[in-house]
């Protein structure tokens, strides 16, 4: 089934920018879903269709995806962003339909 | 207001049953495939079912396949995880999630808050 790789963990200062990993073989041709999970709280949809944002979710957050990697970007980190955050393709080719990235915690210092 | 509220987790033995319910509401549910995601304690995020707007069309995951069956009534506005032959690996807060089609493929706009359910003797 297909694998989304993500860097356990990124650590960035308030107002900084922090850049998210996602890696799968050819992610370049799948629409990437960003999701962001605060503790003890459902997940959040942030970006979608690579870098599509749902009302209400900042200009802050971005996406973008090509090749082997899809990238999510917060730019001006606040305190609040302090996270998990997951990406996510649908992959009609596999068995596994579905597919959710590793997870990466976002820590703000 | 757009809501998923889920229901029916708790405490069971392994190779028991239980029934999780999803209530929807401020949306037409009838027009929506709907999923369930769970994740285990301290772990990621990880797909388990889903049925289509009429329940027509349903798949699961390997690790579920042959031991949960998902269902809707639409008439109800309610989304339901029958869950047989529990495993201890199956303990995980389930959430259940709208999906929309996007430029290319499915993506979960919605999420509800979770049930727990542990399986433990």
């Amino acid at each position: 089934s297909y694998v989304l790789t993500q860097p356990p963990s990124v650590s960035v200062a308030p107002g900084q920018t922090a850049r998210i990993t996602c890696g799968g073989n050819k992610i370049g041709s799948k629409s990437v879903h960003w999701y962001q999970q605060k503790a003890g709280q459902a997940p959040v949809l942030v970006v979608y269709d690579d870098s599509d944002r749902p009302s209400g979710i900042p200009e802050r957050f971005s996406g973008s995806n090509s090749g082997n990697t899809a990238t999510l970007t917060i730019s001006r980190v606040e305190a609040g962003d302090e996270a998990d955050y997951y990406c996510q393709v649908w992959d009609s080719s596999s068995d596994l339909l579905y597919v959710f990235g590793t997870g990466t915690k976002v820590t703000v210092l | 207001q757009v809501h998923l509220v889920e229901s029916g987790g708790g405490v069971v033995q392994p190779g028991r049953s239980l029934r999780l319910s999803c209530a929807a509401s401020g949306f037409t549910f009838s027009s929506y495939a709907m999923h369930w995601v769970r994740q285990a304690p301290g772990k990621g995020l990880e797909w388990v079912a889903v049925t289509s707007f009429d329940g027509s069309n349903k798949n699961f995951a390997d690790s579920v396949k042959g031991r949960f069956t998902i269902s809707r009534d639409n008439s109800k506005n309610t989304l339901y995880l029958q869950m047989n032959s529990l495993r201890a690996e199956d303990t995980a807060v389930y959430y259940c999630a709208r999906a929309i089609y996007g430029a290319v493929g499915w993506h979960f706009d919605l999420w509800g808050r979770g049930t727990l359910v542990t399986v433990s003797s």
